[in-house]
């Protein structure tokens, strides 16, 4: 079964750095994209960006470009999505997905991870 | 970046009328090489993640009830379910992956049962 399974919940404070996962199962990891989504709170859906583990190509969203670092590790088949200071405006859910190619739909997402940031 | 409008912003069908959804390109995703249009139909359900529906604007993905069709080409698309079911609330959202500068979504559609 093809799976994407994300770390568990954060809580952090603004200006620290964080670092989630998405681990991929069931299909070959390096040959398919991995994107990243973001959705705050009662809010829709935003695309922030995508890698591909094979190469570590990575693309971003103008509007998440320079505010999160997108990367992954194949050995282990994990992407990541991480901050290194993290505003209160970061507070969301994050969701990874598979992209069987760089241009089409997000087919297998993970379960979620939620970031709280808080003071 | 190519900015993704839906329309209307909610509604409340009946239980085995019809619910129709709008989403507008700012410009157009239709890729002339190959005739694919670059749009995505999104389900999410309170709670879970989305659920990929429609792919190539008009491509069911596997295991999607044929209740749900997807039409449309260049800037205009819509999502239909021809007869509502319980289970069918949930927010809708089209997705173009046209442009790698940016695969946006629309803001989503909110569907209820009257």
């Amino acid at each position: 079964e093809v799976q994407l399974v994300q770390s568990g919940a954060e809580v952090k404070k603004p200006g620290e750095s964080l670092k989630i996962s998405c681990k991929g199962s069931g299909y070959s990891f390096t040959s398919y994209w991995i994107g990243w989504v973001r959705q705050m709170p009662g809010k829709g859906l935003e695309w922030m960006g995508i890698i591909y583990p094979g190469d570590s190509d990575t693309r971003y969203s103008p509007s998440f470009q320079g505010q999160v670092t997108i990367s992954a590790d194949k050995s282990i088949s994990t992407a990541y999505l991480q901050w290194s200071s993290l505003k209160a405006s970061d507070t969301a859910m994050y969701y990874c997905a598979i992209q069987w190619e760089l241009r089409y739909g997000m087919d297998v997402w993970g379960q979620g991870t939620t970031v709280t940031v808080s003071s | 970046d190519i900015v993704m409008t839906q329309s209307p912003d909610s509604l409340a069908v009946s239980l085995g009328e019809r619910a129709t959804i709008n989403c507008k390109s700012s410009q157009s995703v239709l890729y002339s090489s190959n005739n694919k249009n670059y749009l995505a139909w999104y389900q999410q359900k309170p709670g879970q993640p989305p659920k990929l529906l429609i792919y190539w604007a008009s491509t069911r993905e596997s295991g999607v009830p044929d209740r749900f069709s997807g039409s449309g080409s260049g800037t205009d698309f819509t999502l239909t379910i021809s007869s509502l079911q319980a289970e069918d609330v949930a927010v809708y959202y089209c997705q173009q992956y046209y442009s790698t500068s940016g695969f946006t979504f629309g803001p989503g559609t909110k569907v209820d049962i009257k």
